[in-house]
């Protein structure tokens, strides 16, 4: 168990639809990143938050968005789904001296129809 | 463009020693990981190089060169528990990971 906790597990949306994703982090990590893994993939960066602010961004268009809160936990918003955002979506916490080691919740599998 | 080569797919023996290889190029490099992910569960941290050399944790090592952009995890006395896919990543010059498309280990008995 890495103390990350995501929600929820799983996710049905239809097209054209938004949804959003939450995100705990482990206790005493202030950075979360977001990421996307497409089956047999390997995770895609999609953006970091550090401080609530945004830290760093992946090849993902505006319609992904994110939030993160005092508390560190944080939420991935995506708007005007599309069938190929089907994937399993990832948060990673750390802190940000050590980025390169990240805690990985279980992860949101999201199936856009 | 950034990229990490690593092969697809590695068999083994249970008890045998396996190595998977990982190449990058990448704007900037800040450092090499090493991720686990079994079948429907969560990438988990492996073993970090910043330092050209080997590090070992256990049944686990890591090596890095970075003169040649290289890097490889070692696995020793393989269990079947090894079974998994395994993914490199590297942090660039915005100290973002970019991770391999991952190498998946057949162990078998």
């Amino acid at each position: 168990e890495t103390g990350v906790t995501q929600s929820p597990t799983h996710l049905i949306k239809t097209r054209g639809q938004q949804v959003t994703l939450r995100c705990s982090s482990q206790s005493g990590h202030n950075t979360v990143s977001w990421y996307q893994q497409a089956l047999g993939q390997g995770p895609q960066f999609i953006f970091q938050y550090y401080r609530e602010e945004e830290n760093g961004r992946g090849n993902f268009p505006p319609r992904f968005s994110g939030l993160q809160f005092p508390n560190y936990s944080s939420e991935l918003n995506v708007n005007a789904l599309e069938l190929d955002d089907s994937a399993l979506y990832l948060c990673a916490s750390s802190t940000q001296q050590a980025k390169n080691i990240q805690y990985f919740g279980a992860g949101t599998r999201l199936s856009v129809l | 463009g950034q990229s990490l080569e690593q092969p697809s797919e590695v068999t083994a023996v249970e008890g045998a020693i396996v190595q998977i290889n990982c190449t990058y190029q990448t704007s900037g490099f800040y450092g090499l990981s090493w991720y686990q992910q079994h079948d429907g569960g969560a990438p988990t941290f492996l073993s970090y190089n910043g330092l050209d050399g080997l590090e070992e944790t256990g049944r686990f090592s890591s090596f890095l060169s970075r003169s040649d952009s290289y890097g490889y995890l070692l696995l020793q006395e393989l269990q079947m528990k090894d079974s998994a896919s395994y993914f490199c990543a590297v942090q660039d010059s915005n100290y973002q990971l970019i991770w391999g498309a991952g190498t998946k280990l057949i162990i078998k008995p």
